[in-house]
């Protein structure tokens, strides 16, 4: 089946650490996006990639940072500067000039 | 500034009963308007996608509209079932870049017996 595959479902993370969620897809997409999604808030763009080895930051990318090596891969790491992590964070993908977005699974992060 | 907005915020309706969730937005220039349910926990799964000249898109016993000249998207859903309660998120895109979408904050919807 194709997909996109998050992991972890759930991380924990200590003040101070920087912590990467895990993005993958199958479906060989061009495009992919990390969202965040806080309680009575629309999903606000991170980062998003078009194509390998380039990304753009979105509308809230300040204590973010991404990669995209590999077409399948688009990883997120949340760094220390990132005041308020705790959230829920969603991946996407996207082929080019189609209308269509799949969403992953989600990984709720949490800062104990 | 593109805006969308949903509502009602949230909605608790009688299993097999009809509802109708709606959706207005500024968003400009106009693409598409999609409809994802998303389940607590989980991504959003699309359910319509309606471009600038359909008005009506079915999907089982959900049923999406679009008014482009007021701006305004609504999605029906009949004979409710327990398993439709979610979130049901209105999405639209500006033309010109795939990554533009502006995402409503949701209608929570809960089915109860």
């Amino acid at each position: 089946d194709g997909g996109i595959t998050q992991s972890p479902k759930y991380l924990f993370r200590k003040e101070g650490q920087n912590v990467t969620l895990s993005c993958e897809q199958n479906l060989n997409h061009d495009a992919m996006y990390w969202y965040r999604q806080d309680p009575g808030q629309g999903l606000r763009l991170i980062y998003y990639s078009q194509i390998v080895n380039d990304f753009q930051k979105g509308d809230i990318a300040e204590g973010y940072s991404v990669s995209r090596e590999k077409k399948e891969s688009f990883p997120l790491t949340v760094t220390s500067a990132q005041k308020n992590p705790t959230a829920f964070y969603l991946c996407a993908s996207s082929q080019q000039g189609l209308y269509g977005y799949t969403f992953g699974s989600g990984t709720r992060l949490t800062v104990v | 500034k593109n805006q969308v907005e949903q509502s009602p915020q949230s909605l608790i309706i009688l299993e097999g009963k009809n509802c109708t969730l709606q959706c207005n937005y500024t968003v400009s220039p106009f693409s598409n308007l999609r409809w994802y349910k998303q389940d607590t926990g989980r991504g959003p799964v699309s359910l319509t996608i309606m471009t600038f000249s359909e008005n009506t898109k079915s999907n089982g016993r959900y049923t999406a509209t679009l008014d482009a000249d007021t701006k305004q998207s609504s999605l029906h859903i009949t004979a409710s079932q327990l398993s439709d309660s979610a979130s049901y998120i209105c999405v639209v895109s500006q033309t010109g870049t795939a990554s533009k979408l502006t995402f409503g904050t949701g209608t929570r919807l809960q089915v109860t017996l």
